[in-house]
């Protein structure tokens, strides 16, 4: 089945640096990616959706200064955390919906980024 | 606004043990639900999933029926085997914009040998 992988499935960093968070498509093309972020024991939340050469559209709460997304290929899209603080230590994870007629195939999902601010 | 409430995990069964993991939906219209499951060290797999009211969806020994009138789409399996230990999600996708989920916060399951 269709693949989306993550890179890396862990990081750590220093308060007030910057984390780059790579989603890969590995064998299909998505023109729509979406990352969700996941705090202990709570849901993931949709953060933004992430298209293909045009801005990303960020839900309501999500500041997108802080969290840029770029959809720079069908293959890949990057989420950096900028300025990071410890408050922004969670898990991320991308999904990207393969194939269908509009939007309607399957949603594959990364195996997941967690990202670990000192 | 639309919302998944899962119970809480970590269940711990026995090998061939009765599981049940609850799963209830706050939604305006009629979405779709879903089970995800992520192994360890793997993304998130669609399970099983249903459209519309009363349809059941079932996937390697598991099954989830679609509940309109309690809001619900609880996860069952007969028999757990121990290759079933991972965490489970419970999802919903709106009706009008299928590209937007909303995920409970996910159920471990542990099943010992």
């Amino acid at each position: 089945g269709a693949v989306v992988s993550q890179h890396p499935s862990r990081v750590i960093c220093k308060s007030g640096t910057s984390v780059k968070i790579e989603c890969r498509s590995l064998d299909f093309q998505a023109t729509t990616m979406f990352w969700y972020r996941q705090f202990p024991k709570q849901s993931l939340m949709l953060m933004a959706t992430s298209n293909e050469g045009s801005k990303a559209t960020y839900e309501q709460g999500v500041e997108k200064d802080k969290f840029l997304i770029n959809h720079a290929s069908l293959t890949l899209s990057t989420l950096t955390v900028t300025s990071a603080h410890p408050e922004d230590s969670s898990f991320y994870i991308c999904s990207a919906r393969a194939g269908g007629t509009a939007g309607t195939g399957e949603l594959f999902f990364g195996e997941g980024s967690r990202l670990t601010v000192l | 606004g639309d919302s998944v409430t899962q119970m809480e995990g970590p269940v711990t069964l026995s090998e061939e043990a009765f599981l049940t993991i609850n799963c209830t939906y706050t939604a305006t219209g009629y979405p779709s639900l879903f089970w995800y499951v992520q192994y360890p060290g793997e993304g998130l797999q669609l399970l099983l999933k249903a459209t519309k009211a009363d349809d059941k969806g079932s996937n390697k020994g598991f099954e989830a029926t679609y509940r309109k009138e309690t809001t619900s789409f609880h996860l069952e399996k007969g028999s757990v085997q121990v290759s079933d230990s991972a965490v489970y999600f419970c999802a919903l996708s709106e009706s009008d914009n299928f590209n937007k989920f909303y995920f409970g916060s996910g159920t471990k399951l542990n099943v010992k040998p």
